[in-house]
């Protein structure tokens, strides 16, 4: 059974700080997404990467995949309210995603 | 962008009846859609895959006599929760591959409620 582990499993902080988010795995994935879920919504996409060792940046949020495929992280610089959510990362096997344990994370003013 | 709806969005329900949720792809045909179930403050879990014109895989431990899934054409899938109990109650997603495979889209879940 593939597993992906995030952590944190929650993250609480303010305005402004810098925070990264951690998705792992004993398998190895032919690519990974990263997804936001708002409550009560369906995941949006934000990035999937594909090369092992890939680095992509969507305005502050800067995604990596591990060099062996089984891991990644995601960076955000200066946090806004606006990126409170639940931050999956989903990892794709054959046809289907495997979704990550999920960390929440919630930015004050 | 390709869009894919649910519907209903929310739905309650009495304990022992059946409930049907729809999944659509409103402007792509899709011949795969895939079924997840997500708990409150928890991940999605990947339910069942369902294939247009063939008969759906469901992920171990998910049972298919209880979740019966129809996707009868290229643009609709239907997921029946039978004899629904009140652990039945979650946020059900579906989402949506284009006939190109790729990414996935997603709709906009379905709460099920069950009294």
């Amino acid at each position: 059974t593939q597993l992906l582990e995030q952590s944190p499993q929650f993250l609480s902080i303010q305005e402004g700080e810098n925070l990264t988010v951690y998705c792992n795995s004993s398998s190895v994935f032919s690519s990974l997404q990263w997804y936001r879920q708002e409550p009560g919504e369906g995941p949006v996409l934000l990035v999937t990467v594909v090369t092992g060792g890939e680095v992509k940046k969507l305005k502050r949020l800067t995604f990596q995949f591990g060099d062996a495929r089984k891991d990644s992280s995601l960076h955000i610089t200066a946090a806004q309210p606006g990126d409170t959510g639940l931050y999956l990362c989903a990892g794709a096997w054959t046809d289907k995603l495997i979704f990550g344990t999920g960390t929440r994370l919630q930015v004050f003013p | 962008g390709a869009v894919v709806s649910q519907h209903p969005s929310r739905v309650i329900c009495k304990s022992g009846t059946s409930v049907k949720i729809e999944c659509r792809s409103l402007d792509f045909q899709a011949t795969t859609m895939f079924w997840y179930r997500q708990f409150p403050k928890q991940s999605l879990m990947l339910m069942a895959t369902s294939n247009e014109g063939s008969k759906a895989t469901y992920e171990q431990g998910v049972e298919k006599d209880k979740f019966l899934i129809n996707h009868a054409s290229l643009t609709l899938s239907t997921l029946t929760v039978t004899s629904a109990h009140p652990e039945d109650s979650s946020f059900y997603i579906c989402s949506a591959l284009g006939l190109a495979g790729g990414e996935q889209f997603f709709g906009p879940g379905t709460r099920l409620t069950v009294l």
